[in-house]
């Protein structure tokens, strides 16, 4: 069956303008939770998502955002990007809260210039 | 608060030695501690995971150990090889919400 899937691949943007992130879960899925990944904090908890429910959210400010679909995809919104917000955004899904396994997609690299 | 605590940082060991990564952890009430092998520039993958019922769990090469008490769990790989080289992250959930906290990861070197 499919992976995770995560779009797009790569984006640039420019300081100040929004963007939104799409990331399709493994079929039968229905929690994705997303993390920020940077060379020098690791993997940091943006939020997680279980039916259309936010269950849990990180330490981000409130630029950051997201919601989950009927269909249990999800997107991630980040507004007035900064510079600091250039990383890699990967999502991970799992069967449901609390169910072990994550399995992440590929990632979309944002670079904010 | 919430944190996983994970060292080193780098480890570089000689093909065909062994290589131990450790970890500690905050929260008593953890019960899931799963480990993620990254490739440079792929996704983390699932390698091995340890529930907080089970003190040691093995795959082949790969072995994790749990000890409770002292609230650590390790990573240990037997009999590296040059694809083993990646970045490891060791994690854990917390009881008390349901995300996964990672480590900060470790840069795994294989020397021929």
């Amino acid at each position: 069956k499919a992976g995770v899937t995560q779009t797009p691949r790569y984006l640039i943007k420019t300081r100040g303008q929004q963007v939104t992130l799409s990331c399709s879960p493994i079929s039968g899925h229905r929690s994705v939770s997303w993390y920020q990944q940077t060379p020098g904090q690791g993997l940091q908890f943006l939020f997680e998502y279980f039916s259309e429910t936010q269950r849990n959210k990180g330490n981000f400010p409130g630029r950051f955002s997201g919601r989950q679909f009927s269909n249990s995809r999800s997107e991630m919104n980040v507004s007035t990007l900064e510079l600091g917000d250039s990383a890699l955004y990967l999502c991970a899904s799992s069967l449901g809260a609390n169910q072990d396994g994550y399995t992440f997609g590929s990632g979309t690299r944002l670079t904010v210039v | 608060g919430e944190n996983v605590e994970q060292h080193p940082s780098t480890l570089s060991v000689q093909e065909g030695d062994s290589a131990v990564i450790k970890c500690t952890y905050s929260d008593s009430a953890s019960n899931y501690f799963p480990w993620y092998k990254q490739e440079l520039g792929k996704r983390p993958q699932l390698i091995i995971d340890i529930r907080s019922n089970v003190g040691e769990k093995k795959d082949q090469r790969i072995a994790v150990t749990l000890n409770k008490t002292a609230k650590h769990f390790s990573l240990h790989i037997t009999e590296t090889q040059p694809e083993d080289s990646a970045v490891y992250f060791c994690a854990a959930r917390y009881s008390s919400a349901s995300k996964i906290i990672f480590g900060s990861g470790t840069r795994l070197s294989i020397r021929p």
